[in-house]
C-alpha cells in the first residue's frame, strides 16, 4: 500500500483555470505539508497542517488555499493558475513528535504545467 | 534566519567515495537529514543525525555533523550507478516545533564508469 499518495501525477491547465490536487496518507500521522519543487530542483515549504490545524503557511500567494477534511487528507486548490505557478508539488506527511526525529514520507509528486 | 546550501553537481567515478557537504545557518537545529530524490520519483529518507552527535554511520553511508562550522557531509562508500540521484540536506530548525523541515538546493550526484 502506498504510504503517502497524490492525484493527479500530471496535470496539465491553462492559465487562468482553477484546479486541485488530492493527498491522502496511510500512515496515522499527525502532520502534513505541502512542497514545491522548481525547475532548478529547489524545494520550498508552502504549508503544513498538524491534526487539520494550518501550522505553517510560507508566504504563498492566497490564490493557493490548503483543505484538510481529515488528518489523513491534506488537499491543495490553486485559483487563477499562472505560468509561475508550473512546478512539482509534493504532499509529505510526518508523526510530529516535539523534539524527536521527524522523518517525513514523501508522495512521487504532481507535475503541474501551466499553458 | 534558516538557510541550508549546498553544491549542485558531484561528479565520481564508479567505485570511489562520494562526499556530498552542506552547510547550514541556524545553530539551533535539532534533527539534520539527508534525502534521496532518484527521477521522477520523490524524496526518501537516507539517514539523519542528532545535533549532538557528530559521527553516523549507516552500511556505506557516513554522516559527519560539525556543530562549530555547522556543516554536514554525506560519504558514500563504494559508489555505484544506483547512487544517481540528487542528494537533499535538511534541518529541523530548533526555534519551531518539529513541524518544518528546510531542505538545501540539493546536489545531484553523477556517476562515470
Amino acid at each position: 500500500d502506498t504510504a503517502v499518495s497524490q492525484t493527479p501525477k500530471y496535470l496539465v491547465t491553462q492559465m487562468g483555470n482553477d484546479k486541485s490536487i488530492k493527498c491522502e496518507q496511510n500512515l496515522g500521522h499527525d502532520t502534513m505539508y505541502w512542497y514545491k519543487q522548481d525547475s532548478k530542483k529547489f524545494l520550498k515549504i508552502m504549508f503544513s497542517y498538524n491534526n487539520k490545524e494550518l501550522i505553517i503557511n510560507e508566504t504563498v500567494p492566497n490564490r493557493f488555499s490548503p483543505k484538510s477534511p481529515d488528518k489523513a487528507h491534506l488537499n491543495l486548490h490553486i485559483n487563477s493558475l499562472e505560468l509561475g505557478d508550473s512546478a512539482v508539488y509534493f504532499c509529505a506527511s510526518s508523526q510530529d513528535l516535539g523534539q524527536r526525529n521527524t522523518e517525513a514520507f514523501f508522495g512521487q509528486g504532481t507535475r503541474l504545467t501551466v499553458v | 534566519g534558516e538557510d541550508v546550501e549546498q553544491s549542485l553537481f558531484l561528479s565520481v567515478r564508479e567505485g570511489d567515495s562520494s562526499v556530498i557537504n552542506c552547510t547550514y545557518t541556524d545553530s539551533s537545529s535539532t534533527y539534520l537529514y539527508w534525502y534521496k530524490q532518484e527521477p521522477g520519483a520523490g524524496l526518501q529518507l537516507l539517514t539523519y543525525i542528532f545535533s549532538n552527535m557528530d559521527m553516523k554511520q549507516d552500511q556505506r553511508l557516513t554522516v559527519l555533523l560539525n556543530k562549530k562550522d555547522k556543516h554536514l557531509s554525506l560519504r558514500i562508500a563504494d559508489t555505484q550507478t544506483g547512487d544517481s540521484a540528487i542528494y537533499f540536506c535538511a534541518e529541523t530548525p530548533g526555534y519551531s516545533s518539529a513541524s518544518k523541515i528546510i531542505f538545501g538546493s540539493g546536489t545531484r550526484l553523477s556517476i562515470r564508469p
